[in-house]
């Protein structure tokens, strides 16, 4: 079975500062990873996801996440936090032959002017 | 159309009644998934349609719980005799339906807001 744990329901940064939202899964095999936005009254938006490859993966709105398997890992970041960035994100596992998206609680990111 | 689309967009029944959601995906994807956002359990997976294989019903969390694909194309989640504990987000999305699956890009309508008085 898949899991994803999202450290922190909300996360709170000044405009400017660092982005850091954490996400670590439990998956018996290699995972596919993903990191969803949901802006109020929005469906959700993919930022970024893992699937093979390099193990830092740029996405959209200057957002990456670095996929380390030793630490069972999937953090999000952005280096300077702007207002608009505010919303809830969610961290997302498929694998082990599902193709259902299993995903995190989420954490609701506040940009502090 | 260029999205997922879904309605209603809200929904307000009576406990006992049956409603019926509507999902329009992306047009050529031929896969296309229900999940429910609640505020206690986050999402949470319902079914997947792929193609005209037999749907993945594992997630439907009980018997008054159903959903058809007609032509491939638009899904309806039909809850029979509404409880409280239904009342959630019904989130749509649709995927290419290539051949990895596991790694395609699942785009998600904005939701139908179901309450259940």
């Amino acid at each position: 079975a898949q899991s994803v744990t999202q450290l922190g329901s909300h996360v709170s940064v000044s405009e400017g500062a660092l982005v850091l939202l954490r996400c670590n899964y439990s998956s018996s095999v290699p995972p596919y990873l993903f990191w969803y936005v949901q802006y109020p009254n929005q469906g959700l938006q993919l930022l970024l996801k893992y699937t093979t490859g390099a193990t830092l993966v740029k996405g959209i709105n200057g957002f990456e996440a670095e996929f380390k398997k030793s630490e069972t890992s999937f953090h999000l970041t952005k280096p300077s936090a702007h207002m608009s960035d505010a919303a809830e994100y969610f961290c997302a596992v498929s694998g082990a032959g599902s193709y259902q998206l299993t995903f995190g609680k989420g954490t609701k990111l506040s940009v502090i002017p | 159309g260029a999205g997922v689309s879904q309605s209603p967009s809200n929904k307000v029944t009576e406990k006992g009644k049956d409603v019926e959601l509507r999902c329009d995906p992306i047009s050529g994807h031929t896969a296309l998934y229900w999940y429910r956002q609640s505020l206690g359990q986050g999402l949470e997976f319902l079914i997947y349609f792929q193609g005209n294989s037999a749907p993945d019903k594992s997630g439907l969390p009980s018997d008054r719980f159903s959903a058809e694909r007609t032509g491939g194309s638009v899904s309806t989640l039909t809850i029979q005799r509404t409880q409280q504990e239904d009342s959630a987000v019904y989130l749509c999305a649709s995927s290419s339906g290539g051949p990895s699956p596991l790694t395609d890009t699942q785009y998600f309508g904005p939701g139908t807001r179901l309450t259940v008085l």
